[in-house]
C-alpha cells in the first residue's frame, strides 16, 4: 500500500476563498506530481517536481500553484477559488530512475467542490 | 482526436466471466503501457505495465500490446465482485518519465454476483 497522504479529502467552499490542498509521502520519492480528474474524463497532469525547489507545469493548464520546500510535502494553492476549479485532484509520487518499472503510487484524492 | 481512446463502459459482466478491456492509441512513439485500477473515491493503482508489444500474465491478469495495430487489452479471467472498478490504460514513450503519461478516460466495470 502506497504511503501517500491528501488532505482534505472533501471540500466544499465559496467563490473566492484561497484553499491548499495537501499532499504528503513518506516514501522519499523525488519526483511528485498532481493531476486532476473530472468525472468519466481522463487524468490530466497540471505540475509535477523533480524535487526539493523544482516545480514544473504540467499538460493542463491550470491557476493553481505549487510548492516543494520539503521532499515529502508538496501542495497545491488556488488562491481565489472559482467554480470551474471544481474536480478531484490527485497527488502522486515515484522514484527517480530510468522508467522501467517506475510505478507512480496515487494518493486517494481530494474532492473541490467551488459554489 | 485524443491519443488514446478508451470505451467508457459501463461494462457488466456476472462472476466468473472473462472480462476484457481494450485501448487504443495514435500517438507510434509509445513504447510503455500500463493498466491502472480505480475503486470508487480512490486513487489510481498500477496493475500492470509492459514494453512494446507481447504478452505479460500476472495471476488472474494478462496485458497485450499489439503495437502494429496500435491496440492494448487487459483480461481478466474467472473475474471477481472484487474487480469492479474503472479500469485505466495508460501509456508513453521511450526515455520519457512519468510526466509524460497519456491516460484513457477508463472502463467502469462491475462484476455482478
Amino acid at each position: 500500500e502506497a504511503d501517500i497522504y491528501q488532505t482534505p479529502r472533501y471540500l466544499v467552499i465559496g467563490t473566492g476563498k484561497k484553499i491548499t490542498l495537501e499532499c504528503s509521502q513518506t516514501m522519499g520519492h523525488d519526483k511528485m506530481y498532481w493531476y486532476q480528474q473530472d468525472p468519466g474524463m481522463e487524468l490530466h497532469l497540471i505540475h509535477y517536481s523533480y524535487g526539493v525547489n523544482s516545480t514544473e507545469k504540467g499538460d493542463l493548464s491550470s491557476e493553481s500553484t505549487v510548492s516543494r520546500i520539503r521532499t515529502e510535502h508538496f501542495p497545491l494553492t488556488l488562491e481565489s477559488a472559482r467554480p470551474s476549479h471544481t474536480s478531484q485532484y490527485l497527488c502522486a509520487s515515484s522514484e527517480w530512475e530510468g522508467f522501467s518499472g517506475n510505478t507512480i503510487y496515487f494518493g486517494e484524492g481530494s474532492w473541490l467542490t467551488v459554489v | 482526436q485524443k491519443e488514446v481512446e478508451q470505451d467508457p463502459g459501463p461494462l457488466s459482466v456476472p462472476e466468473g466471466a472473462i472480462v476484457s478491456l481494450n485501448c487504443t492509441y495514435s500517438n507510434s512513439a509509445f513504447q510503455y503501457f500500463m493498466w491502472y485500477r480505480q475503486y470508487s473515491r480512490k486513487g489510481p493503482e498500477l496493475l500492470m505495465y509492459t514494453y512494446s508489444s507481447g504478452n505479460k500474465e500476472d495471476g488472474r491478469f494478462t496485458a497485450q500490446v499489439d503495437k502494429s495495430s496500435k491496440y492494448i487489452s487487459l483480461f481478466i479471467r474467472d473475474s471477481q465482485p472484487s474487480d469492479s472498478a474503472t479500469y485505466l490504460c495508460a501509456m508513453t514513450g521511450g526515455n520519457f518519465g512519468n510526466e509524460k503519461l497519456t491516460f484513457g478516460t477508463g472502463t467502469r466495470l462491475t462484476i455482478i454476483p
